[in-house]
């Protein structure tokens, strides 16, 4: 089946620090790999996708490479600011009869202190 | 409107009652989701529209929760005879491809 597992948190850092939050899936068939957002008191936000193997996706300064050898799809970002405290959930969906249904990971909760 | 709306934004009701989610989506979206969320953990797929009618329930967890999209727009989740291990935040997404889904704010919901 399908199912995705990220690094727990919270995550704690201060500003301009390097951030990765660990994600590695399992699924059946070729997925595409998502990460969303969701900031304080708003929705969840796509940040950015990757459709297949060995692509990247970013956004805001926040990168992710599909890696098929290791099933993994890690979220990293050079230098945190306070605005990208938020929830952060890592997602695939997996191209199957169900037109765009995701499965989600369970979120990290990221701080980001001045 | 510009993006996905969900009412009410709090909903609290007494165990056993009936309670309707409401989710207007993005105008022109012919795909519907409905997520469940409960607290520390990710969004459950619950349903999904394709247009007027569910192509996939399977993520209802049991006949007291029902969904429908009448016109293909606006839809609804129902929930019957609500018990405490329903409380949670309930999302609504559209998406026009399937590529990308638009998520609402959620309901949450509180039985007590």
């Amino acid at each position: 089946g399908n199912s995705v597992t990220q690094m727990e948190g919270p995550v704690t850092l201060s500003e301009e620090a390097f951030l990765t939050i660990n994600c590695t899936y399992t699924a059946t068939g070729y997925p595409s790999l998502f990460w969303y957002v969701q900031y304080p008191g708003e929705g969840l936000q796509l940040l950015l996708k990757a459709t297949k193997a060995d692509d990247k996706g970013s956004n805001k300064g926040f990168e992710a490479t599909y890696r098929k050898e290791t099933t993994s799809f890690h979220l990293e970002k050079g230098s945190v600011q306070v605005s990208d405290s938020a929830v952060y959930f890592c997602a695939l969906s997996d191209g199957g009869s169900t037109l765009g249904r995701l499965y989600f990971g369970r979120g990290t909760q990221l701080t980001v202190w001045p | 409107g510009a993006g996905v709306s969900q009412t009410p934004s709090n909903k609290v009701t007494e165990k056993g009652k009936y309670v309707e989610l409401r989710c207007d989506p993005i105008s022109g979206h012919t795909a519907l989701y409905w997520y469940r969320q409960s607290l520390g953990q990710g969004p459950e797929f619950l349903i999904y529209f394709q247009g007027t009618g569910a192509a996939d329930d399977s993520g209802l967890p049991n006949d007291r929760f029902f969904a429908v999209r009448p016109e293909g727009s606006v839809s609804t989740l129902k929930i019957q005879r609500t018990e405490r291990g329903d409380s949670a935040v309930y999302l609504c997404a559209s998406s026009l491809t399937g590529a990308e889904a638009f998520f609402g704010q959620g309901t949450r919901l509180t039985v007590v």
